[in-house]
């Protein structure tokens, strides 16, 4: 039980395109869902906190109209990286919570390379 | 303010030797910690979990964990490592500050290497 799908599970994008990064729990329902940012050989670093129905808290310098955040559904979290640059090349990992202090299950991860 | 800080970048082992991995907390409450382990290109696996019970803690794959609340601790051992052991780990403590509430606080990670 408790697994976790990331959906691509890595993508190649041009310069100002947008890409959209699905995370999925796929047999519990995510009340909240987490998404991470993790450099080549860097630890991981929190960039929003999701709630279903409600608008996503941003961490300190993380922008939130490049990086948009859905969690419309118990299952279902998106982040899309919009007009994306080569610098926004990273491992995007999300995980999902049944509750804000349930135990966190994470995703295979994203890899990104913006090119 | 919570944090955690590994105190190891990278270890080295022998395959067949005990492996220790340090991590050192501060919390104004009493934390929840975790190690996770990573695999090339791969998501967090969790080791083992801290909430309060007991503190030596058993995980998977042969890890423990002993919390020292005196030492502000959570050193992560193994007796034996073996080659499938060679990942990069992670401590973590759940942040029960207000304005972070239930956010995990990741350390900067630990580099194993098991040599033959």
């Amino acid at each position: 039980g408790a697994v976790v799908s990331q959906h691509p599970s890595w993508v190649i994008c041009k310069s100002g395109t947008s890409v959209k990064i699905e995370c999925r729990s796929l047999d519990f329902q995510a009340t909240t869902m987490f998404w991470y940012r993790q450099f080549p050989k860097q630890s991981l670093m929190l960039m929003a906190t999701s709630n279903e129905g409600s608008k996503a808290t941003y961490e300190q310098g993380v922008e939130k109209d490049k990086f948009l955040i859905n969690h419309a559904s118990l299952t279902l979290s998106t982040l899309t990286v919009t007009s994306a640059h080569p610098e926004d090349s990273s491992f995007y990992i999300c995980s999902a919570s049944e509750d804000v202090l349930g135990e966190q299950y994470f995703g295979p991860g994203t890899r990104l390379t913006v090119t | 303010a919570q944090s955690v800080t590994q105190l190891d970048s990278h270890v080295s082992v022998s395959e067949g030797t005990p492996v220790l991995l340090r991590c050192n907390y501060s919390s104004s409450y009493s934390p929840s910690l975790f190690w996770y382990v990573q695999h090339p290109n791969k998501g967090l696996q969790l080791l083992l979990k801290y909430t309060s019970a007991a503190t030596l803690v058993k995980g998977i794959n042969g890890f423990e964990a002993e919390f020292k609340k005196s030492e502000t601790s959570f050193h992560l051992t193994k007796p034996s490592a073996h080659m499938s052991d060679a990942a990069e780990y992670f401590c973590v403590v759940r942040s029960m500050t207000t304005d972070s509430w239930g956010k995990f606080q990741f350390g900067a990670g630990t580099q194993v290497v098991v040599t033959p």
